[in-house]
């Protein structure tokens, strides 16, 4: 089935500058690759996503890269402000095609 | 909309009992997922429906995990019996085809 490695696992930046989150996936026939941000003691929530008819995605101060050759794509957050502080997940949609499978996460702490 | 809705939030219960964690989708999503959150292990994907139906349980840990979807508002995830190596947080998602999944507030489940 479809696996996803996430790196780093913990990240620590200063406030304003920029944060950068990998993923690799193992399914190339994987077509949908969503960014989901968890603040503590919250529910994951989607915050950018990519398909894989396009190679860049940008959303104010976030950005996704997807390079399908490779079978990674990644997240960009710059500018990083302390409320950015949360674990960031990535995914990718299995063999199947029809549900999400995560990677570890990353915990990003920014520090003003 | 109120969002996936799940119950309770919180279970605080005795190994050897029975559990159940129940959820409402977003109405008019056709899919609906539970994952489980741990440190230890991420977010795994435990089972999914799709229109009601099991498409994938194989994500269920063991026999003592068990999922239902009776109608297209409702799904239960039981545990029977509990142990402590299923505390974690488990979480309701749904979505329509195959994107935007919104998570639940998940339900932390404690086994002592």
């Amino acid at each position: 089935g479809e696996n996803v490695e996430q790196h780093p696992s913990t990240l620590s930046v200063q406030e304003g500058d920029s944060a950068v989150i990998k993923c690799t996936y193992s399914d190339s026939a994987s077509n949908y690759f969503p960014w989901y941000k968890q603040e503590l003691g919250k529910r994951p929530q989607l915050i950018i996503d990519i398909r894989s008819n396009v190679g860049e995605k940008k959303d104010q101060r976030i950005a996704v890269t997807l390079n399908k050759t490779a079978k990674h794509f990644s997240l960009h957050i710059t500018e990083t402000q302390p409320e950015d502080s949360a674990v960031y997940f990535c995914a990718a949609i299995n063999q199947a095609g029809t549900a999400l499978i995560f990677g570890k996460g990353t915990t990003l702490s920014v520090s003003s | 909309d109120a969002g996936v809705i799940q119950s309770p939030r919180h279970e605080v219960t005795e190994m050897g009992q029975e559990v159940t964690l129940r959820c409402k989708p977003i109405s008019g999503h056709d899919y609906l997922f539970w994952y489980r959150q741990t440190m230890m292990r991420g977010l795994e994907l435990l089972i999914y429906f799709n229109n009601n139906v099991p498409i994938d349980d194989s994500g269920m840990p063991e026999d003592r995990f068990s999922a239902k979807m009776p109608n297209a508002s409702f799904s239960t995830l039981k545990i029977q019996p509990s142990e402590p190596r299923d505390s974690a947080v488990y979480f309701c998602a749904s979505s329509f085809a195959n994107y935007g999944y919104t998570f639940g507030s998940g339900t932390r489940l404690t086994v002592v």
